[in-house]
């Protein structure tokens, strides 16, 4: 089965430019999450889905940020405008975790995202 | 709020020895528990977890872990170390619909 898939795998845009991140959870997963990781601040949970709707999004840093999930095989990661602090590797993960968390996440392999 | 220690955040063995990397969690009721391990450019693969039942849990890749309760510690130990094994691994709690992350340990195997 294919697991989680997340496009691009590398990104190199400019400052101020809008960057878009695209994942796609294993089917059959009703719960999605986008999560970044850095050196400095490590595995931070940024936002994640349930069902399609939104829950918990208080990691988002900044309004600069925001993610969609249109439907249940296609979630979305915005930053607009980009700037080099938000250069990262980006993961989205999914899982069949429905108000318990006795399930684990599969990750897909990240967006590395550099911003000049 | 939960919260995930893990100690030491680069461990370095001898190829064949053990490996012991530590981790802790806060919470006074018993969180469901993950180790997840990532090698480079690589997203994160789950290795084992502990729900309930047996406290001695087996992964993949000749891993295992110990829930101790009364520890509140969930370490993961492997009898012989590879050098595939290198790797960056992760301690996850659960928390609700989320898993609360350690900082991570950098495994380093030397030949």
């Amino acid at each position: 089965d294919a697991g989680v898939i997340q496009s691009p795998r590398h990104e190199v845009t400019e400052m101020g430019q809008e960057v878009t991140l695209r994942c796609k959870p294993i089917s059959g997963h009703n719960s999605l999450f986008w999560y970044r990781q850095t050196m400095m601040r490590g595995l931070e949970l940024l936002i994640y889905f349930n069902n399609n709707v939104p829950i918990d999004d208080s990691g988002m840093p900044e309004d600069r940020f925001s993610a969609k999930m249109p439907n249940a095989s296609f979630s979305t990661l915005k930053i607009q405008p980009s700037e080099p602090r938000d250069s990262a590797v980006y993961f989205c993960a999914s899982s069949l975790a429905q108000g318990a968390s006795n399930q684990p996440q599969h990750f897909g392999d990240g967006t590395r995202l550099s911003i000049l | 709020a939960q919260s995930v220690t893990q100690l030491g955040s680069h461990v370095s063995v001898s190829e064949g020895a053990l490996v012991l990397l530590r981790c802790n969690y806060s919470s006074s009721v018993p969180p469901y528990l993950f180790w997840y391990v990532q090698y480079p450019n690589q997203g994160l693969q789950l290795l084992l977890k502990y729900t309930t039942g047996a406290t001695l849990v087996k992964g993949i890749n000749g891993f295992e872990a110990e829930f101790k309760k009364s520890e509140t510690s969930f370490h993961l130990t492997k009898p012989s170390a590879h050098m595939s094994d290198a790797a960056e691994y992760f301690c996850a709690a659960g928390e609700g619909n989320k898993l609360v992350f350690g900082a991570g340990t950098i495994l380093r195997v030397k030949s």
